[in-house]
C-alpha cells in the first residue's frame, strides 16, 4: 500500500519553465489536494479536489492549474514559473473532504 | 473566518519533561480540529483529531489535546518528552469541510 506519491522529489526550473507535479494514491480516497509550505506560513491551499471531474480553488491558487480525470491522480500545473513559487509543496488526500487527510513526502522545487 | 494561531513559533524541552503546544483557533461554528507532526524531510502525520465526541483527545505517541470551547484552545500536550518528538507540529481547523487552515507551525527541540 504505497499512500500518497509524489513525483519528482526534487526540481529546480529556470524562470518561464512549465513543469507538472504528479500525485497519486492508492486508497480510492475521493477528496485530494494540494499545499505548498513556506518558512514561518504553515501549509497553504492551492487547489482541492472533492472527486473526479470536479476541482475548486483554495488559498493561493494562482499560478497553478489542476485537473482530476481519475480518482487515483491530482497532478498540479505551473504554466509559467517565477522565483515566488519557489517552495516544498504537498499532495494530501483523504475518503472525504474534512476527515484527516494522508500527506504525500513532498517535492521540493526551486526556481531560478 | 476560520483561523488557526499558535501561540510559540519554538518550544524548548529536556528529554523526560512535559511538552505542552499551544493553539488558538477561531470558527464560526464548532470546529473540527487536528495535530499533525512534520519530521524533518518528511510529509505530515496526523496525531490527533477532535471532531466533538470528547473533550480530551488521545492520539498516538502518547500525545493529546484538550478542546476547550470557552478559551478557544486546542492544546497539544505529552507527559514525558522523548528525543524523537523532536519535530514541527501544526494545528489545523477544518473549514466548511472542504478545506484545511493550517497554523504556522511550532518547532519542538527536546534536549538530552
Amino acid at each position: 500500500n504505497a499512500g500518497v506519491t509524489q513525483t519528482p522529489k526534487f526540481q529546480v526550473l529556470k524562470t518561464g519553465q512549465s513543469m507538472t507535479l504528479q500525485c497519486a494514491q492508492d486508497m480510492n480516497h475521493e477528496y485530494m489536494s494540494w499545499y505548498r509550505q513556506d518558512p514561518g506560513m504553515g501549509l497553504r491551499l492551492i487547489h482541492y479536489s472533492v472527486g473526479a471531474g470536479i476541482t475548486d480553488q483554495g488559498e493561493v491558487p494562482n499560478g497553478y492549474n489542476v485537473s482530476r480525470s481519475t480518482t487515483e491522480d491530482f497532478p498540479l500545473r505551473l504554466l509559467s514559473a517565477a522565483p515566488s513559487q519557489t517552495s516544498v509543496y504537498f499532495c494530501a488526500s483523504s475518503l472525504k473532504g474534512g476527515q484527516p487527510q494522508h500527506f504525500g513526502d513532498g517535492t521540493r522545487l526551486s526556481i531560478l | 473566518a476560520q483561523s488557526v494561531t499558535q501561540l510559540d513559533s519554538h518550544v524548548s524541552v529536556s528529554e523526560g519533561t512535559p511538552v505542552l503546544l499551544r493553539c488558538n483557533y477561531s470558527s464560526s461554528y464548532s470546529p473540527s480540529l487536528f495535530w499533525y507532526v512534520q519530521h524533518p524531510n518528511k510529509g505530515l502525520q496526523l496525531l490527533l483529531k477532535y471532531t466533538s465526541a470528547a473533550t480530551l483527545v488521545k492520539g498516538i505517541n502518547g500525545f493529546e489535546a484538550e478542546f476547550k470551547k470557552s478559551e478557544t484552545s486546542f492544546h497539544l500536550t505529552k507527559p514525558s518528552a522523548h528525543m524523537s518528538d523532536a519535530a514541527e507540529y501544526f494545528c489545523v481547523v477544518s473549514v466548511n469541510g472542504n478545506k484545511l487552515v493550517f497554523g504556522a507551525g511550532t518547532i519542538l527541540r527536546v534536549k538530552s
